[in-house]
């Protein structure tokens, strides 16, 4: 199948500082780029996600920037509070095993605000 | 209220036995999805049903098997649990299965096959 590539696997900032995700993706015709939240212990939840007719999204401390050309899409947080520590995924529909397209994660960021 | 329900949350069983994780959904969404997140936190899908038809099944072995009894719920049963199988199972759903729809998960069951 096509992958989804994420960097870095972890990251450690310090309390108000910026944290920098990034993502690659192989397929051409991905047209949707979603980035998941998880929690220790809980469940992935959307935070925010960006089609591809538009380069950037915004939504209070978060956005995402999208390069098509390039094929690769970013999570920015800005401001970051310990409450932002977490394991961040991005995805993007790529071909599976078989013919059909699915939402595929990437790897997952290991993001630890320090205090 | 709960969206997407799956029970049980935490599963300890022997290594041959064979066990099922139910999963609800209540958001009217046509299509559900199960993913296997191992313990380097990869989330990987492993099926996925739209309206109760398979449409998406990844290279999972046939110990594995989901049924949908209708399009609010998909259940997985595993036979012949092995080490390997130890993980966290997400069940999931979305509106249709279209790529662009958001992915609701359920809380996640804790299997550890012992």
């Amino acid at each position: 199948g096509e992958n989804v590539e994420q960097h870095p696997s972890t990251l450690s900032v310090q309390e108000g500082d910026s944290a920098v995700i990034k993502c690659t993706y192989s397929d051409s015709a991905s047209n949707y780029f979603p980035w998941y939240k998880q929690e220790l212990g809980k469940r992935p939840q959307l935070i925010i996600d960006i089609r591809s007719n538009v380069g950037e999204k915004k939504d209070q401390r978060i956005a995402v920037t999208l390069n098509k050309t390039a094929k690769h899409f970013s999570l920015h947080i800005t401001e970051t509070q310990p409450e932002d520590s977490a394991v961040y995924f991005c995805a993007a529909p790529a071909r599976g095993s078989g013919s059909a397209r699915q939402l595929t994660f990437g790897s997952g960021t290991q993001l630890t605000v320090l205090p | 209220d709960t969206a997407v329900s799956q029970t049980p949350k935490y599963l300890v069983t022997q290594m041959g036995n064979d066990k099922s994780i139910k999963c609800e959904q209540n958001l009217g969404h046509d299509t559900m999805y199960w993913y296997k997140q191992d313990s380097k936190k990869f989330l990987k899908i492993m099926f996925s049903y739209n309206n109760k038809e398979l449409i998406i099944n990844e290279t999972v072995p046939n110990r594995f098997s989901p049924k949908s009894p209708d399009k609010a719920h998909l259940n997985l049963h595993i036979n012949s649990l092995e080490l390997g199988d130890s993980a966290v199972y997400f069940c999931a759903s979305s509106q249709s299965a279209d790529e662009g729809n958001t992915i609701y998960f359920g809380e996640g069951s804790w299997l550890t096959v012992v």
